[in-house]
């Protein structure tokens, strides 16, 4: 149980498109998820917490207007990077609070390349 | 400060050999901890919760907390090549919005 995935698992866009990518809890309700953002050999950086029903909460120093999330259902946010440009290139990994509510549990992770 | 400490290695051991990895962290208020596996360009997969001190044990794998020293252990008995992989430490208080900090990660590699 408490299985989330990501579509795509990887996407390469040219500069200036916008992408978007699909966190499904796939067998659990989730109310809330998050959006993560890695880069090679470092740690996950949050970059904002999806609540269902209500405007994601972002981080410091996260472009709302550049990152658009949606948490229109208890089972799919959505991440969509606008305008993106070769900066934007990472590995974006969601994650759903899980049915207890006291575990988090991760996506595959999408690898997005901004040529 | 970082509020989260990491070595982030890597660790190399000969298959077999138990492999210890530890997290220190500088907030107090931090009362879940968890550890998480993360192969490759793959999402990272939770191995451990606990909830405040102690000891937790799953298999090969054990769990220590000590709030007093500031400081979480994983322990891997009998490790095996599939183990390979980068470990995160992780903790969250209980206010915050369920906001979790994650520790750099250690790159372990069991050799055969």
């Amino acid at each position: 149980g408490a299985v989330v995935s990501q579509h795509p698992s990887w996407v390469i866009c040219k500069s200036g498109t916008s992408v978007k990518i699909e966190c499904r809890s796939l067998d659990f309700q989730a109310t809330t998820m998050f959006w993560y953002r890695q880069f090679p050999k470092q740690s996950l950086m949050l970059m904002a917490t999806s609540n269902e029903g209500s405007k994601a909460t972002y981080e410091q120093g996260v472009e709302k207007d550049k990152f658009l999330i949606n948490h229109a259902s208890l089972t799919l946010s959505t991440l969509t990077v606008t305008s993106a440009h070769p900066e934007d290139s990472s590995f974006y990994i969601c994650s759903a609070r899980g049915p207890s509510g006291e575990e988090q549990f991760f996506g595959p992770g999408t690898r997005l390349t901004v040529l | 400060q970082k509020e989260v400490e990491q070595d982030p290695g890597p660790l190399s051991v000969p298959e077999g050999a138990i492999v210890s990895l530890n997290c220190t962290y500088s907030n107090s208020a931090f009362q879940y901890f968890m550890w998480y596996r993360q192969y490759s360009r793959k999402g990272p997969e939770l191995l451990m919760y606990t909830y405040s001190s102690g000891n937790k044990e799953d298999g090969r794998f054990t769990a220590q907390v000590d709030k007093s020293s500031k400081y979480i252990s994983l322990f891997i008995r009998d490790s095996q090549p599939s183990d390979s992989a980068t470990y995160l430490c992780a903790m969250r208080g209980n206010t915050g919005g369920f906001k979790t900090i994650f520790g750099a990660g250690t790159r372990l590699f069991v050799k055969a």
